[in-house]
């Protein structure tokens, strides 16, 4: 199974900032890396595909990068709207698998 | 537009089989263009992806789950189904159906499963 780690944990964040998420596979997967946003309440939504291209209607702010082991979620100028948890999943191997998690507070 | 929506028992025993469906408006079930399949998220922890189907009637599965798990489809009525035997209190979760085309495109609102006597 392949194993994904997300970095860091937990970020509380001021709106406008820069954020940055990494995500390390425990094997090479190519770009078969994926990220989701999830809120309180809601099931995870689709942000980027492919390691990095975006989904149809999420905001240009939010962009992937990377290949192999190490890909990275980056979200320019944060909004207000956009605390939630940040997952990735990879689709190389079976199981299909996702990260932990990493939570992106707003201050 | 897509739209999942899935439906079964809040409460399910130890030892009991859990039992979901998942109804698919807006296209059909039949489509080549999806597979579907089933997630699932334990509370506070990250998705489980539990296993997919092709319309087909290709199957899936987690292999930690897969001794335990059956998924299926229903054409007639533009139904998913979910199957989990043996539950214990790690089945405990929100079940969510998706599109699983290698990433899960749609997804349902999620529905919570509780495993305890």
């Amino acid at each position: 199974e392949i194993v994904l780690t997300q970095s860091p944990d937990f970020q509380s964040v001021t709106p406008k900032e820069k954020v940055t998420i990494t995500c390390r596979a425990s094997q090479s997967i190519g770009s078969s890396l994926h990220w989701y946003q999830q809120k309180p309440g809601q099931s995870p939504k689709l942000l980027i595909k492919y390691a990095s291209q975006p989904f149809s209607g999420v905001p240009s702010r939010f962009s992937g990068s990377g290949s192999g082991t190490d890909f990275t979620l980056t979200i320019n100028s944060l909004e207000a709207e956009d605390g939630a948890t940040y997952y990735c999943q990879q689709s190389s191997g079976v199981p299909a698998t996702f990260g932990q998690g990493t939570k992106v507070e707003i201050k | 537009q897509l739209q999942l929506q899935e439906s079964g028992p809040g409460l399910v025993k130890p030892s009991e089989t859990l039992s979901l469906s998942c109804t698919v408006s807006g296209g059909s079930i039949s489509s080549s263009t999806y597979y579907w399949g089933w997630i699932r998220q334990p509370p506070g922890k990250g998705p489980e992806w539990i296993g997919s189907i092709y319309y087909s009637g290709s199957t899936y599965y987690n292999p930690t789950l897969k001794s335990r798990v059956s998924v299926s489809v229903d054409t007639s009525k533009n139904q998913l189904s979910l199957k989990l035997s043996s539950v214990t209190a790690a089945d405990t979760a929100v079940y969510y159906c998706a599109t699983a085309n290698y990433y899960f495109e749609y997804w349902g609102q999620g529905t919570l499963v509780t495993v305890s006597s």
